[in-house]
């Protein structure tokens, strides 16, 4: 079965610094990735998707990720912080194919984005 | 824009209650989800639905129940109520494509403080 690890419960970041944020999920022979937001006392909302083709992938807010299948990872980049980005961030992967049977996202336990003024 | 509404942002209910959640959405997607998500723990699957009247368990279906009657609209139930269901609960909805399953999208949540 998939699974996804974020190894950082809780990352600082001062603003206009650079962050990364890291999210390894299991080995499958076909995946898609995502990648979503959640503010303070809101629902999630998609930042990017990987489905095919490119590795790097831009995504709202100025967010990129990039697929590395050989390491299974699929890390979340952001070159400047700003205030507004302090919101938990939630990996997730969904395997291929889909709709013949009940085909489930699972999301990672997400990381935690405090930007420091 | 797709749009996912949850009939509540906040409840307060008494152990022992039964406690609908309902929820909405405008697009005509196939797909609704039910999470609940508890700090550390991210979001955990409680039922899926993939078309009117059908629906599977996920990873945490005891104590809840679910119905689809209409395409749109999707409730989650919770039988009798306990304190350990105290939690954020998240309907999601989503559409199948010929490549497969696309993103998610969430309603705003809903806050379920049983007492």
């Amino acid at each position: 079965a998939q699974s996804v690890t974020q190894l950082d419960s809780q990352v600082p970041v001062f603003e206009e610094a650079p962050v990364e944020l890291r999210c390894n999920y299991s080995s499958s022979v076909s995946v898609y990735l995502f990648w979503y937001v959640q503010y303070p006392n809101q629902g999630l909302q998609l930042l990017l998707k990987y489905l095919s083709g490119s590795t790097l992938v831009k995504g709202i807010n100025g967010f990129e990720a990039e697929f590395n299948k050989s390491q299974t990872s699929f890390h979340l980049r952001k070159p400047s912080v700003h205030i507004s980005d302090t919101a938990e961030y939630f990996c997730a992967v969904s395997d291929l194919p889909l709709k013949t049977s009940y085909d489930k996202v699972i999301f990672g336990p997400g990381t935690s984005l405090s930007v420091i003024p | 824009d797709v749009k996912v509404t949850q009939s509540s942002r906040y409840l307060v209910k008494r152990t022992g209650e039964k406690v609908f959640l309902e929820c909405v959405q405008d697009m005509d997607h196939e797909n609704m989800f039910w999470y609940r998500q508890d700090p550390g723990l991210g979001l955990r699957l409680i039922y899926f639905s993939y078309d009117v009247k059908m629906k599977e368990k996920g990873d945490i279906p005891e104590g809840y129940s679910v119905s689809r009657e209409k395409k749109e609209r999707f409730s989650l139930i919770l039988e009798s109520a306990s304190t350990n269901q105290t939690s954020m609960y998240l309907c999601a909805s989503s559409f199948w494509d010929l490549s497969g399953l696309y993103e998610q999208y969430f309603g705003p949540g809903t806050r379920l403080t049983v007492t």
